[in-house]
């Protein structure tokens, strides 16, 4: 079965603390996305990256940044975070070619205080 | 970026009753997927449906690409339905649009 997996289900951070959300998918694929969803506002693409060490941003990449050294491995950073950061994140993966499914890891409810 | 417009927003079901699902796209998008999150926020992924029609149990889904919508069904519901129902859209391999989600509540 596919697998996706966010390495925290829930993190409570402090105001101006750097965070790192952590994504691994065991499927080879290509494309892996990060996306935040809030109550009333769906899910918004913040970045993505179709290769290693590539990425791109998405429609909210504003206070983040984001890592790719390995295909498997897809990191999101808050440089600095903020209470405007508490969230739901959730890591997403598929292979390249625009007809395939995408598959997302349980999500990380990230709390800044 | 395409819009996505879910019907309806909330919906409360008796168990074992039918229901349909709507999700409208402001553009044409080559790639359809529905998802069911629930209750623990986990997003399962339903169908890949870019048209027609396909069935998987007590679900099915139809696309018409043509008029830029697509349906989801849900027949004779189960308190395991519940949850919230996202349809995503795109025309890329790497850019998909979410809806705001139809929140399911299936009740005994």
């Amino acid at each position: 079965d596919v697998k996706v997996t966010q390495s925290s289900r829930y993190l409570v951070k402090r105001t101006g603390e750097k965070v790192f959300l952590e994504c691994v998918q065991d499927m080879d694929h290509e494309n892996m996305f990060w996306y935040r969803q809030d109550p009333g506002l769906g899910l918004r693409l913040i970045y993505f990256s179709y290769d290693v060490k590539m990425k791109e941003k998405g429609d909210i990449p504003e206070g983040y940044s984001v890592s790719r050294e390995k295909k498997e491995r897809f990191s999101l950073i808050l440089e600095s975070a903020s209470t405007n950061q508490t969230s739901m994140y959730l890591c997403a993966s598929s292979f390249w070619t625009n007809n395939e499914k995408l598959f997302f890891g349980s999500g990380t409810q990230l709390s800044v205080l | 970026g395409i819009q996505v417009e879910q019907s309806p927003p909330d919906l409360i079901l008796q168990e074992g009753a039918n229901s349909t699902l709507r999700c409208n796209f402001s553009d044409s998008v080559n790639n359809l997927q529905w998802f069911h999150q629930n209750p623990w926020g986990q997003l399962i992924n339903l169908f890949y449906i870019p048209s027609g029609t396909k069935q998987n149990g007590r679900l099915s889904a139809t696309t018409v690409a043509t008029e830029r919508y697509s349906l989801l069904y849900i027949s004779s519901s189960q308190t395991t339905d519940s949850g919230v129902y996202f349809c995503a859209g795109g025309n890329t391999g790497n850019q998909f649009y979410f809806g705001t989600g139809t929140s399911l509540t299936v009740i005994p």
